[in-house]
């Protein structure tokens, strides 16, 4: 039980233009979801939290207008980066939590050229 | 400001020996730790919890163990197996927080056959 699954699982995307992941919980219901952005030999960093029909919780320094973040079920989530830089290349981590824990998805790497 | 410390980068250990991971954290507030597992690439995996009203948690080759007074907390691997070679990562929650993690920069664990 508690599978979360991210979809796609690598992308590579032309500068400038926009990505969407998904991300969704396969067995249980979550009214939370969280993203996160993990840099090569660092740790997980919470871009924001997901709440199920609300407006998403942005982390200090996270961009909303870049990072958009849509959690219109409890079993989905989206995160789409918009007019995508090559800066935006990183690992893109999906979790939805259920009761104590937190469950995470397979993630996704995001390549922008 | 980092509230989750973990100080060893790296840990290598001989197959069929403890692994003693460790974490260190500042937040009085945090009342629910985690540990996870993650390979290159994938997803962090749920290893195993403990709440702050306890001071050992059990779950078969793992035990975590948590000392509220030194604001620590370590996760005991035995006996250690190759498969277990991975990143792990210690988290903490605080209570009415909506479940939000903080993550510390992990310890890669190497168990050589």
């Amino acid at each position: 039980g508690a599978v979360v699954s991210q979809h796609p699982s690598w992308v590579i995307c032309k500068s400038g233009t926009s990505v969407k992941i998904e991300c969704r919980s396969l067995d249980f219901q979550a009214t939370t979801m969280f993203w996160y952005r993990q840099f090569p030999k660092q740790s997980l960093m919470l871009m924001a939290t997901s709440n199920e029909g609300s407006k998403a919780t942005y982390e200090q320094g996270v961009e909303k207008d870049k990072f958009l973040i849509n959690h219109a079920s409890l079993t989905l989530s989206t995160l789409t980066v918009t007019s995508a830089h090559p800066e935006d290349s990183s690992f893109y981590i999906c979790s939805a939590s259920a009761a104590y824990e937190q469950y995470f998805g397979p993630g996704t790497r995001l390549t922008v050229t | 400001d980092q509230q989750v410390k973990q100080n060893s980068p790296s840990l290598s250990v001989q197959e069929g020996r403890i692994s003693i991971l460790n974490c260190d954290y500042t937040n009085s507030m945090f009342d629910y730790f985690l540990w996870y597992k993650k390979y290159p690439a994938e997803g962090p995996t749920f290893l195993i919890s403990i709440s702050s009203i306890k001071d050992k948690n059990e779950d078969g080759r793992f035990t975590v163990f948590l000392n509220k007074s030194a604001k620590h907390l370590s996760l005991h691997i035995v006996p250690s197996q190759p498969g277990d070679s991975a990143v792990y990562f210690c988290a903490a929650r605080s209570g009415g927080s909506n479940y939000k993690l903080t993550f510390g920069k992990g310890t890669l664990l190497t168990v050589n056959p």
